[in-house]
């Protein structure tokens, strides 16, 4: 079965512009989750989708990212007037439905975005 | 509150050395998921492994082993006779379990770790 996948792989823009970064998670995963990675640091957490229920959006650094998770599938994370600041690597995860909890994270090849 | 610490930013061991890579949590979810990841230089993270808090047996696959305590509340990761292919960053993470845990996955700051030929 096919992993997760992201695109673009890379994202070079302009400052000023807006971009939009795709995920697509494994068939049946329910819950999906995007992170941020700059270069050399850990992941941070920037939002949770899980089946119908409201995100949890409290990883956003600022009002420009936004994310959106359609048919409860395909989700876009889209980032508004992009700063230099914003240049790292995009991550998506989904979990399978939550039982126990603490379900696997399967992680997509991630989205190299660079702000010039 | 969750938290995952690495103290240990990078090592380096030359191959065929053995390697343990230190994780401590703290969490006051009483049943949680401890999980580590490799990072390899290509930038994918992948999954190694996930235990829970009621199973503190070590495990062993391969030349990958973990040692998780409870009592330390600690999850290290070693790795026997190195190989440079092992050359990546390791997370360590914790997530919560049961109705009321979180759904978040913590994620400490990763060891890089740097095996020489």
């Amino acid at each position: 079965g096919a992993g997760v996948s992201q695109s673009p792989s890379n994202k070079v823009t302009e400052k000023g512009k807006d971009v939009e970064l795709r995920c697509d998670p494994i068939s049946g995963h329910t819950a999906l989750y995007w992170y941020r990675q700059s270069l050399g640091q850990g992941l941070e957490f920037l939002i949770y989708f899980q089946g119908n229920s409201a995100p949890d959006k409290s990883g956003l650094p600022s009002d420009r990212f936004s994310a959106e998770r359609t048919g409860g599938s395909v989700s876009t994370l889209t980032i508004q007037r992009t700063q230099q600041e914003d240049s790292a690597v995009y991550l998506c995860a989904s979990t399978p439905p939550r039982r126990a909890g603490g379900e696997t994270q399967y992680f997509g090849p991630g989205t190299r975005l660079l702000v010039l | 509150a969750q938290k995952v610490t690495q103290a240990q930013t990078e090592i380096s061991v030359v191959e065929k050395e053995d390697v343990t890579l230190d994780c401590v949590y703290e969490t006051r979810d009483t049943t949680y998921y401890l999980f580590w990841y490799k990072q390899p230089p290509s930038g994918e993270l992948v999954f190694l492994i996930r235990r829970n808090s009621f199973d503190e047996q070590n495990e062993i696959s391969g030349r990958y082993s973990w040692n998780f305590q409870k009592s330390t509340s600690s999850f290290n990761f070693t790795i026997t006779a190195s190989q440079v292919v092992d050359s990546a960053v390791y997370f360590c993470a914790l997530s919560g379990g049961g109705p009321s845990g979180t759904y978040k996955y913590i994620f400490g700051t990763g060891t890089r770790l740097k095996v020489l030929a």
